[in-house]
């Protein structure tokens, strides 16, 4: 069974610098794009960034651009985020997900259980 | 940008049908896919290219598209489907967009 699991968050003053990552398993991992979603607390869905197999076509959403960088480690079935210059509306749930494409069109599943980043004084 | 609007709630009795509506503009030219998130859980793709159910999910899932509304319908609702749900499209020019989210009570 497919397994995401994210790892690296905590607790960062503004303007602080986090890691987060995402150690993938029971799939080819380099087959396949991979995003990063978060979930802001009592909020909805925002997909934050993504990253193709090879690692070659990067996309980030307009919030996070300059201050993101979404990387992958296909050696070690691991996806990385880093996130930089923090500020307080940054404080989420990040979620990593396989990164599904057909047509023209993409979609997330699964899905990982997801890691809280709160960015606080 | 490119908006997708959904009630923020819909309530409805175990048994019954309920319908959570994504409104966008001219959203039937594009894939809608949706996602089930139960309280204190990530989310789950419940539908994807407007009407395709992943393995797993009941046919009580369905899913259509057309127009500037696309619809997720839950038949024969059960308590277990109380949850959040989302749509979301993608599109070369908004990249990955999701909707704002719809509360779904089972009464």
């Amino acid at each position: 069974e497919v397994q995401l699991l994210e790892s690296g968050g905590g607790l960062v003053q503004p303007g602080g610098s986090l890691r987060l990552s995402c150690a993938a398993s029971d799939f080819t991992f380099s087959s396949y794009a991979m995003s990063w979603v978060r979930q802001a607390p009592g909020k909805g869905l925002e997909w934050v960034s993504a990253i193709s197999g090879t690692g070659g076509n990067i996309y980030y959403a307009d919030s996070v651009k300059g201050r993101f960088t979404i990387s992958r480690d296909n050696s070690k079935n691991t996806l990385y985020l880093q996130l930089n210059s923090l500020r307080a509306e940054d404080t989420a749930v990040y979620y990593c997900a396989i990164d599904k494409a057909a047509g023209a069109s993409n979609w997330f599943d699964p899905w990982g259980q997801g890691t809280l980043v709160t960015v606080s004084s | 940008s490119y908006v997708l609007t959904q009630p923020p709630s819909v309530s409805v009795a175990p048994g019954k049908t309920a319908r959570i509506t994504c409104g966008g503009n001219n959203i039937g030219s594009k894939s809608v896919h949706w996602y089930q998130q139960r309280p204190g859980q990530a989310p789950v793709l419940v539908i994807y290219y407007d009407s395709d159910r992943p393995s797993g999910i009941p046919e009580r899932f369905s899913g259509s598209n057309s127009g500037n509304t696309a619809t997720l319908t839950i038949s024969r609702v059960e308590a277990g489907d109380e949850a959040d749900y989302y749509c979301q499209v993608w599109d070369s020019s908004i990249d990955r967009v999701f909707g704002t989210g719809t509360k779904v009570t089972v009464l």
